[in-house]
């Protein structure tokens, strides 16, 4: 299995506050996500990370922000949480070169009440 | 833009039926295509892929075949067991490293 942890596994929150939750590998993988599981709605991407310090928005990146300040760490925050961000949140890690190596590997999750 | 269209579910089976999930995609060029599943309280996990037309992703017992002229990805096991039951997703990767999935499938077998 892929070297990757997320803190917290579980969160309860209240509306407004600032919440992080962190991605860690131990793979060195260049690429690292932040996904979204909602039911219906199956997994959309935050926002992605291309290398250090180098961030880009995905589908659903409004009130989420991102840092990547070391290869292995990858820091999602909602600046201002809502109770429509209450979520499973999952942090995936690739090291894309080709097709060859096209696969993304996944980490527990993240579950995430905001009240 | 990319998409992927799964069927939807729930989807419940018998032990040892055979399974099958639809699934089509809509994307420029020439994707890679692929099959996650994902177990009770768990994350995601890569259950087969294919990365150009005609082939053919397998692994426990599923298969997958990239089908171009139809758009198609369809998942298919012979024989199912109980712990198969898990939600299966479907995704595509187009001209960038970002995955687009499908709503996912929700599979039920029972004894």
């Amino acid at each position: 299995d892929a070297g990757i942890t997320q803190s917290p596994r579980h969160k309860v929150t209240e509306t407004g506050t600032p919440v992080t939750l962190r991605c860690h590998q131990t793979e060195n993988h260049r690429y690292m996500y932040w996904y979204r599981q909602d039911p219906g709605h199956g997994l959309r991407l935050i926002h992605y990370s291309y290398g250090v310090k180098d961030t880009d928005k995905g589908e659903v990146s409004d009130g989420y922000s991102v840092s990547r300040s070391k290869t292995e760490d990858f820091l999602l925050t909602l600046e201002s949480a809502t109770s429509s961000q209450t979520s499973v949140y999952f942090c995936a890690i690739s090291d894309y070169r080709g097709r060859d190596t096209d696969t993304q590997y996944f980490g527990p999750g993240t579950r995430l009440t905001v009240l | 833009g990319d998409s992927v269209t799964q069927m939807e579910g729930p989807v419940t089976l018998s032990e040892e039926a055979f399974l099958t999930i639809n699934c089509t995609y809509t994307a420029t060029g020439y994707p890679s295509l692929f099959w996650y599943v994902q177990y009770p309280g768990e994350g995601l996990q890569l259950l087969l892929k294919a990365t150009k037309a005609d082939d053919k992703g397998s692994n426990k017992g599923f298969e997958a075949t990239y089908r171009k002229e139809t758009t198609s990805f369809h998942l298919e096991k012979g024989s199912v067991q109980v712990s198969d039951s898990a939600v299966y997703f479907c995704a595509l990767r187009g001209n960038d490293y970002k995955l687009s999935f499908g709503a996912g499938t929700t599979v039920t077998v029972r004894a």
